[in-house]
């Protein structure tokens, strides 16, 4: 199974801030993804992290809200910008090593906005 | 619209029990299956996949699908208070992409 790091773990910022969220794979993965839990709620798939090219987003959410970066094959970001407390959630990395793979999630960031 | 659907739950078994968990989806297109756990507060950790029809089997843990039925579950055997978690059914669309349920929570009665 892949190694998915993801920082920060936590974070409580102010309305209006942004966040960046770094996700490192231990290995190699062909599609990274970013989802999001709300509070009580299943996954949702914000968008694809493509390498080298602009993500690919999901119905209801835009880049300008939610830029991604997939600079490489191991490392990708996710920018939550100009939050508000309906951004409060777990942000999830996940990653699988080929298409029709299994997928692996990172550990989480858990983000709350005051 | 692609949807997994799942019964939130609680499920409340006793220990030593057979818990069983249900899942059924739209999207006649989706070839591969997954069954996530997560415990409160922590990411979704993988315990099953499954891609053709019938049972797969890993150690107290059977998963079953039915294409045609667009049906597939999860069977714990010999349930343990250790297995209380949320269960999440997910299925794969034809863009690789995984559609989440919306997950039941299972609880092992000691």
């Amino acid at each position: 199974s892949a190694v998915i790091s993801q920082k920060p773990s936590r974070d409580i910022c102010q309305r209006g801030t942004s966040l960046t969220i770094q996700c490192q794979v231990d290995s190699q993965v062909t599609m990274m993804f970013w989802y999001r839990q709300q509070p009580g709620q299943s996954l949702t798939l914000i968008a694809t992290a493509n390498q080298g090219s602009e993500a690919t987003y999901e119905s209801g959410f835009v880049i300008d809200k939610f830029p991604i970066s997939r600079p490489n094959l191991t490392f990708s970001t996710l920018t939550v910008s100009n939050m508000s407390p309906e951004d409060s959630s777990i942000y999830l990395c996940s990653a699988k090593y080929s298409p029709n793979e299994k997928l692996f999630f990172g550990s989480g960031t858990q983000l709350s906005v005051l | 619209q692609k949807e997994v659907e799942q019964n939130s739950g609680p499920l409340s078994v006793p220990e030593g029990a057979i818990a069983s968990l249900n899942c059924t989806y739209s999207d006649r297109g989706s070839q591969s299956f997954f069954w996530y756990r997560q415990y409160s507060g922590k990411s979704p950790e993988l315990i099953m996949f499954i891609y053709s029809n019938g049972d797969k089997e890993d150690g107290r843990f059977t998963a079953q699908l039915n294409k045609a039925s667009q049906y597939v579950s999860l069977l714990i055997r010999d349930s343990q208070p250790s297995d209380s978690a949320t269960y999440l059914c997910a299925a794969m669309d034809s863009s690789y992409k995984l559609i989440f349920g919306s997950g039941t929570r299972l609880l092992v009665r000691p």
